[in-house]
């Protein structure tokens, strides 16, 4: 099956500081899709991004598909912004999901 | 325009016992799919269900089984828990898993004991 790696495991920023988080997956996929998971378990979409480069407020991601890689980018980071990311590939109707990055803003 | 809500939010389940679980999809999505978070495995697909057929299942044991209704709600059920069933629940509905992305709801916490 596909496999999906994320990078870093674990990111600890100050407040204001920018991130890149990385997910890198092993086979042609469909569509990949970035999550937070938020502290009550919820996973939140933030981008739908099988492939270019899409921006929401302070995030935005870019999939380059030939290369099988997908990057997310964080600006002027707020406490708000921690958890966990998790990058998630579809294929044969299901995702399959990266361990994720945990992401610690400091105030 | 509601989301995905699950059903219940928190479940305490002795060992032995069976569970189901609800999912109500966004409306008009007809793809209802399951996953599995536990600290140790991550997040795993169960299965996934489009107008009532099962198109894909995950490699978990029988004991996990689940169904789409002609709505679209979907039910997991558990037969028989153990303690490593002990995980958070999602559930997650597309209106077509590959053209459009997935929504997930806010998950049922199952706890064995």
């Amino acid at each position: 099956g596909i496999q999906v790696e994320q990078s870093p495991p674990d990111l600890i920023l100050q407040e204001g500081a920018n991130s890149t988080l990385r997910c890198n997956f092993s086979d042609s996929v469909n569509n990949l899709q970035w999550f937070h998971q938020n502290p009550w378990g919820q996973l939140i979409n933030l981008f739908y991004i099988p492939s270019g480069t899409k921006q929401n407020g302070r995030l935005s991601a870019t999939t380059v598909a030939t290369e099988r890689y997908s990057l997310l980018y964080i600006s002027s980071s707020q406490t708000t912004d921690s958890g966990v990311y998790f990058c998630a590939v579809e294929g044969n109707e299901k995702l399959t999901f990266g361990t994720g990055t945990r992401l610690t803003i400091i105030p | 325009k509601a989301g995905v809500t699950q059903t219940p939010r928190y479940l305490i389940k002795t060992r032995g016992q069976q569970v189901t679980l609800s999912c109500s999809p966004i409306s008009g999505h007809r793809s209802v799919s399951w996953y599995q978070q536990t600290p140790g495995q991550g997040l795993q697909f169960l299965f996934e269900y489009f107008s009532e057929t099962q198109r894909n299942k995950g490699n978990f044991p029988g004991r996990f089984s689940g169904r789409q209704f002609s709505n679209s709600r979907s039910e997991m059920n558990v037969s028989t828990l153990e303690l490593g069933d002990s995980a958070l629940y999602l559930c997650a509905s597309s209106p077509d898993t590959t053209l459009y992305g997935y929504t997930f709801g806010s998950g049922t916490r199952l706890t064995v004991v």
